[in-house]
This record gives structure tokens, sequence and C-alpha cells, in this order.
């Protein structure tokens, strides 16, 4: 059971190009989130999804685009990458938020440098 | 704007030691407490969850809830330097995505 696999695991981009960050879960989870952690920061919540075809801002959407064409895939879309989207991202997935036994999955993260 | 206060530490503590560590959230009607453990490099894992007043026993570790006085924390008994990590505690109203603290780093010292 692979759990929930992020690729890639580190990317440099130049100030101004794009990139998707992949997300893929396999444990059939409706609730799949997109978090960014800053050095010696939390987790801050980017967007979220509660199901195919539906998405949510979080704390720090500004910068990015999320979809949710399939139950299994949440791509995290960079456009116009800045300096300050420096960060390691995380996906994660869950059955539920409101079932308290249905803690979140996470990925291993992507490692991403702008410069 | 719901928030989840965490001292950054670090923390530390000999080994066979107990660590304690504290996080206060801002929102009254926060339901379910997470305490998650993250090793450098490494995702966070949930290691202790905790939904109503007063203690909860898992192993070496016990998670401790005041909803009084919105304050939850985290005790770990005979620390071992394995234990040393960074320490999330999140917090969900029920019906929202978590929200994390900052994390305490946790160091034990051999």
């Amino acid at each position: 059971n692979a759990g929930v696999t992020q690729t890639p695991k580190f990317r440099i981009l130049k100030i101004g190009q794009s990139m998707t960050l992949q997300c893929t879960q396999d444990m059939n989870h409706n609730y799949m989130y997109w978090y960014r952690q800053d050095p010696g920061m939390g987790l801050k919540l980017i967007y979220y999804s509660v199901g195919a075809g539906i998405t949510d801002k979080g704390e720090v959407p500004n910068g990015y685009n999320v979809s949710r064409s399939t139950t299994e895939d949440f791509p995290l879309r960079l456009e116009l990458a800045a300096p300050s989207q420096t960060s390691v991202y995380f996906c994660a997935s869950s059955y539920s938020v409101f079932d308290r036994n249905s803690p979140l999955h996470f990925g291993n993260g992507t490692r991403l440098t702008v410069t | 704007q719901k928030e989840v206060e965490q001292n950054s530490g670090p923390l530390s503590v000999p080994e066979g030691a107990i660590a304690s560590l504290n996080c206060t959230y801002s929102d009254r009607v926060s339901q379910s407490f997470f305490w998650y453990r993250q090793y450098s490099g490494k995702s966070p894992e949930l290691i202790m969850s905790i939904y109503s007043n007063g203690d909860k026993e898992d192993g070496r570790f016990t998670a401790q809830l005041n909803k009084a006085s919105q304050y939850v924390s985290l005790l770990i008994r005979d620390s071992q330097p394995s234990d040393s990590a960074t320490y999330l505690c999140a917090v969900n109203a029920g019906n929202t995505p978590l929200v994390f603290g900052k994390g305490t780093r946790l160091s034990v010292i051999a």
C-alpha cells in the first residue's frame, strides 16, 4: 500500500518559471490537502479538497492553483515562481475531517527552491 | 484567524527524564487535538490524539487536555535520544482542516 505519493522530491526553479507538484493517494480518501512548511515553522494550509471537483482555499493560497479531477490525484500548480515560495511542500489525505479517528496521512514532501 | 501556539524551543532534557510539551489554541469551538512528531527532513507522523478533558496515555506518551484553559500538552516519560524531533500540535473544530502550531523542537541528551 503506497499511501500518499508526491513527486518530485526536490526541484530548483528560476524566478518566473512554473511547475506542478504531483500528489496521488491510493487509500480512497475523500479529503486531500496541500501544506507548506518553511524552516522552523509549522505547516500552513495552501488548498484542500473535500472530493473530486471541489477545492477550497486555505491560509496561504496566493500564487498557487489546484485541481481535483479524480479522487486519487490532487496536483498543486505554481505559476510565476517567486523566492517566497521556497519551502517544503507536503500533500496529505484523510478519510474525513468530521471523523475524529481519521488522521492525516502525509506524503514524503517536495523540497522546492526558487532562485 | 484560528491560532495554535507552541514554544519553539529547543527543549533539552536528559535521557530518562520527562519531557513536557505545551500548546494553546485560540478557537473555543475546537474539538479534536493531535500531536504529530516530525524528524528532521521527514514528514509528520501522528503519535497521539485527544478529544475529552483529562489525560490519555499511550505507552510512554500522555496527552492532557483542558478545554476551559484552551490548553493541551504532551508528556514523554523516560525520554530517549530517539525522541529527539519536532513535535507539532494540531487542532480542528470538526469541519475544517487541521491548524498546526509551529512545533517544539525536543532534544534528548544521552
